[in-house]
């Protein structure tokens, strides 16, 4: 076990352009989560599914975005027609989800929307 | 919103123990306090959690206050690694919920 994974790691794309993160949680996790974290700032929660159902979408979450767990493994999150404002770094988290409930996060995709 | 309030930096000199403070006086009574780290460019990180008694782990230490309001991180001997945003959440254990982070504390550990 590895723990959580993210690919890419660095993404540079131009304001339009659509552009794909994945997350790789640890094998057992049923719970997976989606946070963007901009400078200066916490971690914000944007989704989360438990095994494949979306369960929870935050207000950030514009409809250019998506995310998806098709077989309840590895979740994608998509953004369409990138604007400046979607620079940030994208963070996966997973959750077993027992009584304790901590979740452990990946290192991050950081997005630069040029 | 984020229920907790945490001084926005310390520092602490290595081999000395870091004190964290978090304040969070409207905490319910089925919330646990956890405690989550982030170095530089690397996603947070779990350090630890406890409901009314005190906790330890190969972490760190987490003493919570007799009426819950306030708790505080102990690093028992600070290194130079353990520089860090320091997020201090609380939220009802095991439930599905997302984590709120504030900002944090940022402890600078100087040699």
């Amino acid at each position: 076990d590895t723990g959580v994974s993210q690919d890419p790691r660095h993404k540079i794309t131009k304001r339009g352009q659509n552009v794909t993160f994945r997350c790789d949680p640890i094998s057992e996790h049923n719970r997976l989560y989606w946070y963007r974290q901009t400078l200066g700032q916490g971690p914000e929660f944007l989704t989360y599914f438990q095994n494949e159902a979306q369960l929870e979408k935050s207000r950030l979450l514009s409809d250019r975005f998506s995310a998806e767990r098709p077989k309840g493994s590895f979740s994608t999150l998509e953004i369409q027609r990138t604007e400046q404002g979607d620079s940030a770094m994208y963070l996966c988290a997973s959750s077993y989800g027992g009584q304790s409930g901590e979740q452990y996060f990946g290192p991050g995709t950081r997005l630069t929307v040029t | 919103d984020a229920k907790t309030t945490q001084p926005t930096s310390m520092d602490c000199a290595e081999g000395r123990a870091a004190n964290l403070p978090c304040n969070h006086s409207t905490i319910s009574g089925n919330e646990y306090v956890y405690w989550y780290r982030q170095i530089h460019s690397q996603g947070p990180q779990y350090i630890i959690h406890g409901l009314k008694n005190n906790e330890t782990n190969e972490m760190a230490s987490l003493i919570i206050t007799e009426d819950r309001k306030s708790s505080t991180l102990i690093l028992p001997h600070a290194t130079l690694r353990d520089t860090a945003v320091y997020y201090c959440i609380v939220r009802v254990a095991g439930s599905q919920g997302n984590l709120i982070f504030g900002k944090g504390t940022k402890l600078s550990v100087k040699p």
